[in-house]
């Protein structure tokens, strides 16, 4: 099955800095990609996803990469705010008409001090 | 976005009882529903797929009789924790596609079990 490995664990950046947190597959047929955010307590939500067919993916800060060539993909956090502050996870699935089970990544706790 | 609920969002139970948890898309049918289980401090990890209609799928090591799923309906999954411990104090967050092929999973707002 698939594997997805996610680094740092925990990472600290001041405010207004970049933040980035890498991720790698293990299955080659994976073809989506997405990242969630969730708050202490509460449900993951979607922040930025990515298909296979394309290599990177902009939303106003928040950017992901994905090199299929090597299986790994980054969110890129760009002008952090406080808010930001949550722990982060990466994921990855294979779309089928079946729906998408999603393999998740083992978190990465953002912080994002003044 | 869509909306998928989950009822209860916190439950406590003695250990040996058994406890129900629902997963309710509120504005679309889903014909699968996805259970995880996350421990605190770690990630999500999947239990099973529920299959509307059908028979759940299980991931390796997650005991069918113990944590029995139900999809009646495209708007329902239940899962039914059976014979509570206290390893199996945990949350668990159902999420649904909202179609099949978006990618998209939605997420309910998970059931925090503590079990005595």
């Amino acid at each position: 099955g698939e594997n997805v490995e996610q680094h740092p664990s925990t990472l600290s950046v001041q405010e207004g800095d970049s933040a980035v947190i890498k991720c790698t597959y293990s299955d080659s047929a994976s073809n989506y990609f997405p990242w969630y955010k969730q708050e202490l307590g509460k449900r993951p939500q979607l922040i930025i996803d990515i298909r296979s067919n394309v290599g990177e993916k902009k939303d106003q800060r928040i950017a992901v990469t994905l090199n299929k060539t090597a299986k790994h993909f980054s969110l890129h956090i760009t002008e952090t705010q406080p808010e930001d502050s949550a722990v982060y996870f990466c994921a990855a699935s294979i779309l089928t008409g079946g729906g998408n089970k999603l393999t998740f990544g083992t978190g990465t706790q953002l912080k994002v001090e003044l | 976005g869509a909306v998928v609920s989950q009822h209860p969002s916190w439950v406590i139970c003695k250990s040996g009882t058994s406890v129900k948890i629902e997963c309710r898309s509120l504005d679309f049918q889903a014909t699968t529903m996805f259970w995880y289980r996350q421990f605190p401090k770690q990630s999500l990890m999947l239990m099973a797929t529920s299959n509307e209609g059908s028979k759940a799928t299980y991931e390796q090591g997650v005991e069918k009789d113990k944590f029995l799923i139900n999809h009646a309906s495209l708007t329902l999954s239940t899962l039914t924790v059976t014979s509570a411990h206290p390893e199996d104090s945990s949350f668990y967050i159902c999420s649904a596609p909202r179609t099949v092929n978006t990618g998209e999973l939605f997420f309910g707002e998970g059931s925090r079990l503590t079990v005595l």
